[in-house]
């Protein structure tokens, strides 16, 4: 069965960082390209960023990039998220999702880990 | 970055009835369209893929068609767990983006 499931949220100040992680089961973790989606509650989802399935290539939506890190370890069969310079506009409930092909659609979701940001 | 545009923004309907909710790019993307059902504190959930191939698993109440910039969600006859908000997806393009989303109310 194929599981994703993110951990890593939290309340964090302006300006401060957090690492989302995503832990992958149930498939080949590596054969896969990952992506990263944001919900700000009640509102609609944002695609954030997504990595490719080696890790040697990444992409960012304009809102983060600078801000962000997408990476992912093979070995461990995990996806992080380095989130720097964090903005109040940046609280949301970050959901990992699973890539199919190389441009796509995912079709497995993580539950969401909820990052605030506030003072 | 391509706008994707749903309406309505919300639908009433009862059980057994058929709805449609249509989703406008503000180019063309092809057939890159996906859709999701999203219920409250819960992940979206593929329904629809390549504009109109659905997911295993999704019942075949539900049903995907358009090219080019309009693309609709269909549901042939309205089941209690349906009720939910949905959205469409273009991976044509980076950055992909979402529709704003469809709630789907019991009337």
């Amino acid at each position: 069965e194929v599981q994703l499931v993110e951990s890593g949220g939290g309340l964090v100040q302006p300006g401060g960082s957090l690492r989302l992680s995503c832990a992958a089961s149930g498939f080949t973790f590596s054969k896969y390209w990952m992506h990263w989606v944001r919900q700000v509650p009640g509102k609609g989802l944002v695609w954030v960023s997504r990595v490719n399935s080696d890790g040697s290539d990444t992409t960012y939506a304009d809102s983060v990039k600078g801000r962000f890190t997408i990476s992912r370890d093979n070995a461990k069969n995990t996806l992080y998220l380095q989130l720097n310079s964090l903005r109040a506009e940046d609280t949301a409930v970050y959901y990992c999702g699973r890539g199919v092909g190389t441009s796509s659609f995912f079709d497995y979701w993580g539950q969401g880990t909820l990052a605030t940001v506030s003072s | 970055d391509i706008q994707m545009t749903q309406s309505p923004s919300t639908l009433s309907a009862s059980v057994g009835d058929r709805v449609t909710i249509t989703c406008r790019a503000s180019q063309s993307i092809s057939r890159w369209l996906a859709w999701y059902q999203q219920k409250p504190g819960k992940a979206p959930n593929l329904l629809i893929y390549k504009a109109s191939s659905l997911e295993s698993g999704v019942p075949s109440r539900f049903s995907g068609s358009g090219s080019g910039t309009e693309f609709t969600l269909t549901i042939s006859s309205l089941q209690p767990d349906d009720f939910a908000t949905y959205y469409c997806q273009q991976y044509n393009n980076y950055p992909y983006t979402f529709g704003q989303g469809t709630k789907l109310e019991i009337k």
